[in-house]
């Protein structure tokens, strides 16, 4: 079982609509987590991150961490075409010798259509 | 323009050759990390360095090695290609001392390596 799991989609949506992104993980010492954009032949974004359990919200976008269930979300509001993309969840522990080191899922490729 | 800089961006090269790849991190940043990402695999933590030095090490084949210079910036080198090495190579670069804070990657663009 990987670390972090993550469906690769496709996932396709009008505009306008309520996007709701998802990951799981297995390692209960990830405190750190973060979401990721990466258009087509470019590098990977930072999005949003945030820490421990909890709420996050930057404009359209809102992350959520369940620590106890070990799960995830990205939710983008009002999509637009600008948001098609792949959205990689990313997570890292608080200690140990790979403190550095993000585990990535392996992204979820969104379009949304005018 | 994320302030990473990698070259070159796209390289194809035989099987059985070797190739490196430079990243240039952001001013200030001291951790550099590279990755690979294929189809299949989405994004493999290969290597950190922390200025200059060895931090950690994830699934990196004994063909492939790095290094992080003085000036702080960093190469990839991979020997002994076959097709399978063929994937896009991503360095990051982050903002933060290593051992405290929340904080993310910036990432380069890539170098998309072909091996033929």
């Amino acid at each position: 079982q990987k670390e972090v799991e993550q469906d690769p989609g496709p996932l396709s949506v009008p505009e306008g609509a309520i996007v709701s992104l998802n990951c799981t993980y297995s390692n209960s010492a990830f405190q750190y987590f973060m979401w990721y954009r990466q258009y087509s032949r470019k590098g990977p974004e930072l999005l949003m991150y945030t820490y421990s359990s909890g709420n996050k919200e930057d404009g359209r976008f809102t992350a959520q961490v369940d620590k106890s269930s070990k799960y995830i979300s990205l939710f983008i509001r009002d999509s637009q075409p600008s948001d098609s993309a792949t959205y990689l969840c990313a997570m890292r522990p608080n200690r140990g010798s790979t403190l550095g080191r993000l585990y990535f899922g392996r992204g979820t490729q969104l379009t949304v259509w005018p | 323009d994320s302030g990473v800089t990698q070259t070159p961006k796209h390289l194809i090269t035989a099987t059985g050759q070797r190739v490196t790849l430079r990243c240039s991190p952001r001013s200030g940043d001291l951790s550099v990390y590279w990755y690979q990402q294929s189809l299949d695999q989405g994004l493999q933590f290969l290597i950190h360095y922390y200025n200059g030095e060895e931090r950690a090490k994830g699934n990196i084949l004994e063909r492939f090695s790095a290094q992080q210079f003085p000036d702080l910036h960093s190469e990839l080198n991979l020997s002994s290609l076959e097709l399978g090495d063929s994937a896009l190579y991503f360095c990051a670069s982050s903002d933060g001392a290593v051992d405290s804070g929340p904080y993310g990657y910036t990432f380069g663009s890539g170098t998309r390596l072909t091996v033929v």
